[in-house]
């Protein structure tokens, strides 16, 4: 199992950009996540979703659009880029309804808007 | 979910145990504890959870108060490479969202 891949590594935006951050997973996992994490703070819950067809606010969604058309892909769209949400993103998956279960997360996106 | 309170860092000699305590005064009966940490740069990795009984996995242990308003993650034998931030996070019921910290920062020192 490949786990979970996110892609590209690295991005640099224009503000006003828009660009699409990948994330797949192999594992069969329902629930799948975005969180960005800015320096020196935690992981802040962006998105979610509990399964295909499926998806969810978290604690700081605006910017932001998720959709998910399959279990494997949760991409990320930032539809017009902000200097604000330069950040490292990072998607996770798991699967959903066990309590007790753990999240697999993904090598991450460093995302710089200019 | 009930939140944790963490140091912001502890420092440990190599070889040795490390124990990084955690509150959360305010947990109720169906929430679990769970342990992550984030070594530079990487995506979080998970180390651990437990309900009410100590737990012990390849990684580490969890030791979890009877009261259960307070938890030690134990690495017994620590290494360089285990510097890195460990969040201690409380989380509901199995529909319930993972919600991270600042963490606490470990430094091994060699």
């Amino acid at each position: 199992n490949a786990g979970v891949t996110q892609t590209p590594k690295f991005q640099v935006l224009k503000t006003g950009q828009s660009m699409t951050l990948q994330c797949a997973q192999d594992m069969n996992h329902e629930y799948m996540s975005w969180y960005r994490q800015d320096p020196g703070m935690g992981l802040r819950l962006i998105h979610y979703s509990v399964g295909a067809g499926i998806t969810d606010q978290g604690e700081v969604p605006n910017g932001y659009n998720v959709s998910r058309s399959t279990t494997e892909d949760f991409p990320l769209r930032l539809l017009s880029a902000a200097p604000s949400q330069t950040s490292v993103y990072f998607c996770a998956s798991s699967y959903y309804g066990l309590a007790g279960e753990t999240q697999y997360f993904g090598p991450g996106t460093r995302l710089l808007v200019l | 979910d009930a939140k944790t309170t963490q140091p912001p860092s502890m420092d440990c000699a190599e070889g040795r145990a490390a124990n990084l305590p955690c509150n959360h005064s305010t947990i109720s009966g169906n929430e679990y504890v769970y342990w992550y940490r984030q070594i530079h740069s990487q995506g979080p990795q998970y180390i651990i959870h437990g309900l009410k009984n100590n737990e012990t996995n390849e990684m580490a242990s969890l030791i979890i108060t009877e009261d259960r308003k307070s938890s030690t993650l134990i690495l017994p034998h620590a290494t360089l490479r285990d510097t890195a931030v460990y969040y201690c996070i409380v989380r509901g019921g199995a529909n319930s969202k993972l919600t991270f910290g600042k963490g606490i920062t470990l430094s091994v020192r060699p």
